[in-house]
């Protein structure tokens, strides 16, 4: 089975810009999260979503949102972005059904805010 | 608010002997609590997990114990390869509002050498 990807690798965009990431789950995982991992914070959580609702939500400001599509697939956007947003980008998939199911990461993408 | 913490952000041992990292929680209501290993530019890997009502899972060279009455768990790696060097999160969820997220600790670098 193929595992979690993401797209793009690495990005780098100004501030002021807004930015799409995009997410592909393991096949049969309905949950998509997104978390976001800096030096300072470590990861984060931001949202997650299951069937296309959001389920749960972290603490992150509105510039911040996601959606997910019929085919579990999963975008994040950032508008007007900061210099603070610079980050790794990790979506991580899971079945979906229970709580504390593990979730399953993928490679990350590295947004860099100049 | 740091739900999850790892007080050693580093640790080094000798490739044979064992490592323990440890992590403490503050939450009660976390009923899950996972580990996962992460090299640099890879996404975090799923190594173990335990529920809380178990107070040991074995998989193989690695072992995970919750003390919940400490809001402790450790994870052992027996016997330590150098592969094995990697930074190391320890996450837990449960019942609460946020009950998919996984809430993660800062880490801890463990260096395993020859």
């Amino acid at each position: 089975k193929a595992g979690v990807t993401q797209t793009p690798r690495y990005l780098i965009k100004t501030r002021g810009q807004q930015v799409t990431l995009s997410c592909s789950p393991i096949s049969g995982h309905r949950s998509v999260s997104w978390y976001q991992q800096t030096p300072g914070q470590g990861l984060q959580f931001l949202f997650e979503y299951f069937s296309e609702t959001q389920r749960n939500k972290g603490n992150f400001p509105g510039r911040f949102s996601g959606r997910q599509f019929s085919n579990s697939r999963s975008e994040m956007n950032v508008s007007t972005l900061e210099l603070g947003d610079s980050a790794l980008y990790l979506c991580a998939s899971s079945l979906g059904g229970t709580l504390g199911e593990t979730q399953y990461f993928g490679p990350g993408t590295r947004l860099l805010v100049l | 608010d740091q739900q999850v913490k790892q007080n050693s952000p580093s640790l080094s041992v000798q490739e044979g002997r064992i490592s323990i990292l440890n992590c403490d929680y503050t939450n009660s209501m976390f009923d899950y609590f996972l580990w996962y290993k992460k090299y640099p530019a890879e996404g975090p890997t799923f190594l173990i997990s335990i529920s809380s009502i178990k107070d040991k899972n074995e998989d193989g060279r690695f072992t995970v114990f919750l003390n919940k009455s400490a809001k402790h768990l450790s994870l052992h790696i027996v016997p330590s390869q150098p592969g094995d060097s990697a930074v190391y999160f320890c996450a837990a969820s449960g019942s609460s509002n946020s009950g998919y997220a996984l809430n993660f600790g800062k880490g801890t670098s463990l260096l395993v050498t020859p």
